[in-house]
């Protein structure tokens, strides 16, 4: 089975400018989570789709960074512009339905190293 | 509100020992718990998952208990190795149930 696939691994951009990441989900997974990792911290959940509609984007700043999951299944992350504190890790995670509630594990994809300079 | 607290920070052992890493957590009214690892620029990957009915959970040299009562959970790993070494991270749902919620994590390093 494949995993969660996230690309690009790295990018380095000047701050003010715009970045788009990319997430395509396990097969089949319904849920699909964007977490922020900042170093030395524990990942921070920015926005939650179920399916193709938002379940929670109350962590998201809303301000520079918006999100779509079209047709349900890939998705998107975008900063424009983009600040240094965005600096980050930002990881991708799909589970067949929502953790917590279900008891469904989360998988994780490796991640998009940010650097705003 | 709930808060994700996991002790040590930083941990350093020599290759054998069995060590234990803590997660503590404020709202015991979970349906489960998620350990995963992270290795350096890396993304997650889950270690095990206890459903609230459960006490432990085991895969290979690694054991998570959970005591819902006391809001806490370990995560006991055995004959410890240098490719062990890893950050360590337990999660658990916020209060109300549907989004999950990370601790800082653990940082282990185990020395050959």
């Amino acid at each position: 089975e494949a995993g969660v696939a996230q690309s690009p691994r790295y990018k380095i951009i000047e701050k003010r400018q715009s970045v788009a990441f990319w997430c395509n989900p396990i097969s089949g997974h319904a849920t699909l989570y964007w977490y922020q990792q900042i170093l030395g911290q524990g990942p921070k959940l920015l926005i939650q789709f179920q399916n193709n509609g938002v379940v929670d984007d109350s962590q998201l700043p809303k301000d520079r960074f918006s999100a779509e999951r079209l047709k349900g299944v890939d998705s998107t992350l975008k900063i424009q512009p983009a600040k240094l504190e965005d600096s980050a890790v930002y990881l991708c995670a799909s589970s067949l339905a929502r953790t917590g509630g279900t008891g469904t594990e989360a998988f994780f994809g490796q991640g998009t190293r940010l650097t705003v300079v | 509100k709930q808060e994700v607290t996991q002790i040590p920070a930083a941990l350093s052992v020599p290759e054998g020992e069995n060590l234990v890493l803590n997660c503590s957590f404020t709202d015991s009214a979970i349906y489960n718990l998620q350990w995963f690892r992270q290795d350096p620029g890396k993304g997650l990957t889950s270690l095990l998952l206890i459903q609230s009915s459960q006490r432990e959970q085991t895969s290979g040299r690694l054991n998570a208990s959970l005591d819902k009562s006391s809001g806490r959970s370990t995560l006991y790993i055995a004959a410890s190795q240098p490719g062990d070494s890893a950050t360590y991270l337990c999660a658990v749902p916020n209060t109300g149930g549907f989004k999950t919620i990370f601790g800082a994590g653990t940082r282990l390093f185990v020395k050959a």
